[in-house]
């Protein structure tokens, strides 16, 4: 069973509208999420971590965490065409390693 | 730039071979993964090393291995390379085994004919 589970997508959003990615999660062990952005053919660029429930705002990201639920979210406002890119959710689930979803693909239409 | 470097960034090898991938650490951090990225797919755990120590490993048979250097750099060995080795390896540096936030390097691009 996955542990981490993203819709692959594509996610198609206007440009300057609000992008949603959501990621949902098994493990109940303890837990930080973490928001990479990955543009095709380079590695995965952090723009949130998450640990604990609510939201958390940076700039135009805001990201939050429903532990009850199992579930993790990221909003884009004001989306831009370089927003477009893979949006992985990874997951610490209280060991050393990140479990990665399988990442969606967002793409901002000018 | 998160100050994690990898090399070579590109490399091609064919089956049966052996391969060596370079990863230096941000400075301060003395914990080094290495995730395999096929095309996608999200990057999968390979193993971790912490002060020096393996301190993890994810479903990658022996013939992945590593070790981490007392300046923290690490290295990702693969034997008898096969097809499906074809992938994105990453390396990320952290501190305290890997609980905090990892911070990946551009990675190495490997394609094995």
């Amino acid at each position: 069973q996955k542990e981490v589970e993203q819709n692959s997508g594509p996610l198609s959003v206007p440009e300057g509208a609000i992008a949603s990615l959501n990621c949902t999660y098994s493990d109940r062990g303890s837990q930080s999420f973490f928001w990479y952005r990955q543009y095709s053919g380079k590695s995965p660029e952090l723009i949130m971590s998450i640990y604990s429930n609510g939201d958390k705002e940076d700039g135009r990201f805001t990201a939050q965490l429903n532990k009850a639920s199992q579930y993790v979210s990221l909003l884009i406002r004001d989306s831009q065409p370089s927003d477009s890119a893979t949006y992985l959710c990874a997951g610490n689930f209280g060991n050393e390693k990140l479990t990665f979803g399988t990442g969606t693909r967002l793409t901002i239409i000018p | 730039e998160t100050g994690v470097t990898q090399s070579p960034t590109h490399l091609i090898k064919t089956r049966g071979q052996q391969v060596t991938l370079r990863c230096s650490s941000q400075s301060g951090h003395n914990t080094v993964s290495w995730y395999q990225q096929a095309l996608g797919q999200g990057p999968q755990f390979i193993f971790q090393y912490y002060r020096e120590e393996e301190n993890g490993r994810g479903n990658f048979p022996p013939r992945f291995s590593g070790l981490q250097f007392p300046n923290y750099s690490s290295e990702l060995n693969v034997n008898a390379l096969e097809l499906d080795d074809s992938a994105l390896y990453l390396c990320a540096s952290s501190t305290s085994g890997g609980r905090e936030t990892q911070y990946f390097g551009p990675g190495t691009r490997l394609l094995v004919l």
